[in-house]
């Protein structure tokens, strides 16, 4: 079955400073679907953004990710954190045979 | 917009309980998940439903039944509580396409089921 991988457990570095999370994936689909959820303490997780489109850029909210097929990666960058980026990161695929595949999950933590 | 409701926020059990969680969405969308989320192991699917009266088993069904008693309502029954288990259970919707549309599978959850079991 379909799997994700992400940088394990928790990232922590200062505000202002690049961030960058890792995802790779496996599917027998040649044609998945990427996506990241965000996931603030207290509260549901949500879309942050997603892609089909292979070696295209995806941003949104100062998020950006590219899928990169060749590689089967789809990896979460930011150029400079802000200490409301503080939260659980979700990689996660489908390739429309049923709901979405999950990674583990990487936690980011932002300091002044 | 829609919302997705949850009930209840906070479930205690006693082992070997049957207990039952509740979801509603006023989407209108087609498609409802139920996922369980334990700290370090993600999200994991137990039961989707594509369709009223539909069921389709994800990789963590053994030990649940649900229900898609109408369009919009999706319950999930832990058949029997295992001590000492606490985990969030997250309801979820998408409108997906079953034609194939790659943009409509994207994910709005609930705010969550807290489960203890004592």
């Amino acid at each position: 079955g379909d799997s994700v991988t992400q940088t394990e457990g928790l990232v922590t570095l200062t505000e202002g400073l690049p961030v960058m999370l890792n995802c790779t994936y496996q599917t027998i689909y040649s044609n998945p679907f990427l996506f990241w959820y965000v996931q603030h303490l207290n509260e549901s997780p949500r879309l942050l953004l997603k892609s089909f489109t292979d070696n295209k850029r995806t941003e949104h909210q100062g998020f950006h990710a590219t899928l990169h097929k060749s590689s089967s990666s789809f990896h979460l960058q930011k150029s400079s954190a802000q200490l409301s980026d503080s939260a659980l990161y979700y990689c996660a695929l489908t390739d429309y045979a049923q709901g979405l595949t999950f990674g583990l999950g990487t936690r980011v933590s932002v300091f002044p | 917009g829609g919302i997705i409701t949850q009930t209840p926020k906070f479930l205690i059990g006693q082992e070997g309980q049957k207990l039952t969680l509740k979801c509603q969405q006023n989407f209108n969308h087609d498609t409802m998940y139920w996922y369980r989320q334990d700290s370090g192991k993600g999200l994991r699917l137990i039961y989707y439903s594509i369709t009223e009266n539909d069921l389709q088993k994800g990789d963590l069904s053994e030990g649940y039944d649900a229900s898609r008693e109408k369009k919009s309502s999706f319950s999930l029954t832990v058949t029997s509580a295992q001590k000492n288990e606490m985990a969030v259970f997250l309801c979820a919707s998408s409108l997906r396409d079953w034609g194939g549309a790659p943009s409509a599978e994207t994910l709005y959850f609930g705010s969550g089921t807290r489960l203890t079991v004592l």
